[in-house]
């Protein structure tokens, strides 16, 4: 699987958006770009994946870049429940294939 | 609702006693499940896939005979944590693989904390 660069921390104010930025310049043709969340002392919660289109759910937004070679994750109206460790993470779409996590981005949503 | 459930939610235990962490899969038939371990301020890190009626594959470093992997049905595997030391103290997250918008992701159960005195 490809690797993946994250920010180590950012800073958010409530109610504003939040953007998050992730380079995976290695990514093959055929691996998808997930985006999981951490809050503290809980299991990692999906938010989106895509492979080339920009995806949007009741969460997020993804962006990916026309080359592939970065994606922003956008939650549009950041809340303090936000506050979490995002992680981004490129993967082929195969049932039962792990996930290999990185450092993630610490996002702080401040009031 | 959760797709995932993991019992305990935290456990506190004595150095030498054995230590059984359930997972189960509330929404997915899983032929496959994979544990988890994460210390404070790290990432979590895979310890092994847990095959339905099958040995579990380990990650390198992990030792299969103190970490016990039992996947007896399609949807629970539990990880039996042996002989515990404090160095054990983590957090243990199971996860199971699933599917949203017709693509292959994984979903992860609560986590269960491990404290050994």
């Amino acid at each position: 699987d490809a690797k993946t660069t994250q920010p180590t921390s950012m800073d958010c104010a409530e109610g504003r958006a939040a953007n998050l930025p992730c380079n995976h310049s290695t990514i093959s043709g055929n691996e998808y770009v997930y985006w999981y969340r951490q809050i503290h002392s809980q299991g990692p919660q999906y938010i989106i994946h895509g492979l080339k289109n920009n995806e949007t759910n009741e969460m997020a937004s993804l962006i990916i870049t026309e080359d592939r070679k970065s994606s922003t994750l956008i939650l549009p109206h950041a809340t303090l429940r936000d506050t979490a460790v995002y992680y981004c993470i490129v993967r082929f779409d195969n049932y039962g294939q792990n996930f290999v996590f990185g450092p993630g981005t610490r996002l702080s949503v401040l009031p | 609702g959760a797709v995932v459930s993991q019992h305990p939610s935290w456990v506190i235990c004595k150095s030498g006693t054995s230590v059984k962490i359930e997972c189960r899969s509330l929404d997915f038939q899983a032929t496959t499940m994979f544990w988890y371990r994460q210390f404070p301020k790290q990432s979590l890190m895979l310890m092994a896939t847990s095959n339905e009626g099958s040995k579990a594959t380990y990650e390198q470093g992990v030792e299969k005979d103190k970490f016990l992997i039992n996947h007896a049905s399609l949807t629970l595997s539990t990880l039996t944590v042996t002989s515990a030391h404090p160095e054990d103290s983590s957090f243990y997250i199971c996860s199971v693989p699933g599917t949203e918008k017709g693509g292959n992701t994984i979903y992860f159960g609560e986590g269960s904390w491990l404290t050994v005195v």
